[in-house]
């Protein structure tokens, strides 16, 4: 079965460099999560899109923009890179904006700031 | 106070016992509970979702919601050494928003 996909799986970027990360959902899936996981942490959720809308808007620093599009992938937008902002990112889709329906994770980007 | 609690572990069990693992959320307005297992530097995996008072069973898993107690536990029969990972506890409070709330996640190591 067809999977999340996440491009690049690794980054590595200088501080105040930009990155752009991008997430291609499971076909059908018209719902899409980013999550940020720190080392030793637990995923936290950044923002989400349900028909190319905003939906839902968590803990996403102001330097971070996020869109979808018509064809449904999204694209992390990250400026002004810190040192923190070194961790994985999840997209994760879903098949419709609701509490029961599922979230799949893709593999996650690993971003690296030195 | 976390919103979502676990024990870190370790917990260890031998090949072939059940590993029990736990979970409380603080919000009584939780809607559904996600288990997802993560290996190192892996992504989550859904294992099971319950959104239903009772148990839930796939296969070797069963996961167990009392909502009265903001409770949620899964249950691993025959535990394999493959299984060993962390087990992500996660809920979704529902009504506008629709994120996962993650607990710290429960570290299992299955002894061969």
């Amino acid at each position: 079965a067809a999977g999340v996909i996440q491009s690049p799986r690794h980054l590595i970027k200088e501080k105040r460099e930009t990155a752009t990360l991008k997430c291609y959902p499971i076909p059908r899936h018209d719902t899409v999560y980013w999550y940020q996981q720190g080392p030793g942490q637990d995923p936290q959720f950044l923002i989400s899109f349900y028909e190319k809308m905003q939906s839902d808007k968590g803990s996403i620093p102001d330097r971070f923009s996020a869109q979808q599009f018509s064809d449904y992938h999204s694209e992390l937008n990250m400026s002004s890179l810190e040192l923190g902002d070194s961790a994985l990112y999840f997209c994760a889709s879903s098949p419709a904006l609701g509490s029961y329906n599922e979230q799949f994770f893709g593999p996650g980007t690993r971003l690296t700031v030195l | 106070q976390k919103e979502v609690e676990q024990n870190s572990g370790p917990l260890s069990v031998p090949e072939g016992a059940i590993a029990s693992l736990n979970c409380t959320y603080s919000d009584r307005g939780s809607q559904s509970f996600f288990w997802y297992r993560q290996y190192s530097g892996k992504s989550p995996e859904l294992i099971m979702f319950i959104y239903s008072n009772g148990d839930k069973e796939d296969g070797r898993f069963t996961a167990q919601l009392n909502k009265a107690s903001q409770y949620v536990s899964l249950l691993i029969r025959d535990s394999q050494p493959s299984d060993s990972a962390t087990y992500l506890c996660a809920v979704n409070v529902g009504g506008a928003t629709n994120k996962l709330i993650f607990g710290t996640g429960t570290l299992l190591a299955v002894q061969p």
